[in-house]
């Protein structure tokens, strides 16, 4: 069974540039998560969709981060204008309603 | 609101030593409960989980965990560690009434001397 993918792995940018990072859940699992992951912290929920729909977002900074779903599968969540604090790895995941989330190799952002 | 927490943030041991390490929460529902280690350079993966039933559960790689409703507490354990152990150790739990979100603990970082 695939995994959860992500991509890119890595990404470098200097503050006030945008970017966008990519994910692709495991096949048959509607709900989808992205996480914020600081060095030394456990992950934070940004974001959680239920097949094509948002269930909780109250902990993504929307003035700056934004996050879609359109068919239900993939999901690309941006960051415009990227901030030094926004440096952290970014994680997918995702899982059947209820049960164990499962995680991607996440993208390590630097904003420098 | 429900909180995880991990009572220590580094643990050091040599190779054969016996492991614990500890995981409270604080919710007063029905819980489930997730361990998941990520190994240097990995990513998350799943340990063991507890939804229901036997409250020992055994994981991946010789780990157990027991839940104990009374503690609220949900240990980890493994009788003989080895070097390639050495990895980060979250504690998580989610229930049904805020949607499955895992509440996570600090995280253990956990060293095996070789």
């Amino acid at each position: 069974e695939a995994g959860v993918a992500q991509s890119p792995r890595y990404k470098i940018i200097e503050k006030r540039q945008s970017v966008a990072f990519w994910c692709n859940p495991i096949s048959g699992h509607a709900t989808l998560y992205w996480y914020q992951q600081i060095l030394g912290q456990g992950p934070k929920l940004l974001i959680q969709f239920q097949n094509n729909g948002v269930v909780d977002d109250s902990q993504l900074p929307k003035d700056r981060f934004s996050a879609e779903r359109l068919k239900g599968v993939d999901s690309t969540l941006k960051i415009q204008p990227a901030k030094l604090e926004d440096s952290a790895v970014y994680l997918c995941a995702s899982s059947l309603w209820g049960y164990e989330q499962y995680f991607g190799p996440g993208t390590r952002l630097t904003v420098t | 609101a429900q909180s995880v927490s991990q009572h220590n943030h580094h643990v050091i041991l040599s190779e054969a030593a016996s492991l614990e390490l500890g995981c409270n929460y604080s919710y007063g529902g029905t819980v489930n409960l997730f361990w998941y280690v990520q190994y240097p350079g990995q990513h998350l993966q799943l340990l063991l989980k507890y939804f229901s039933g036997d409250p020992l559960v055994k994981g991946i790689k010789g780990f157990e965990a027991e839940f104990i409703k009374s503690k609220f507490s949900f240990n980890l354990r493994k009788p003989s560690v080895q070097w390639s152990d050495t990895a980060e150790y979250f504690c998580a739990v989610n229930a049904m009434d805020s949607n499955y979100q895992l509440i996570w603990g600090a995280g253990t970082k956990l060293i095996i001397k070789p």
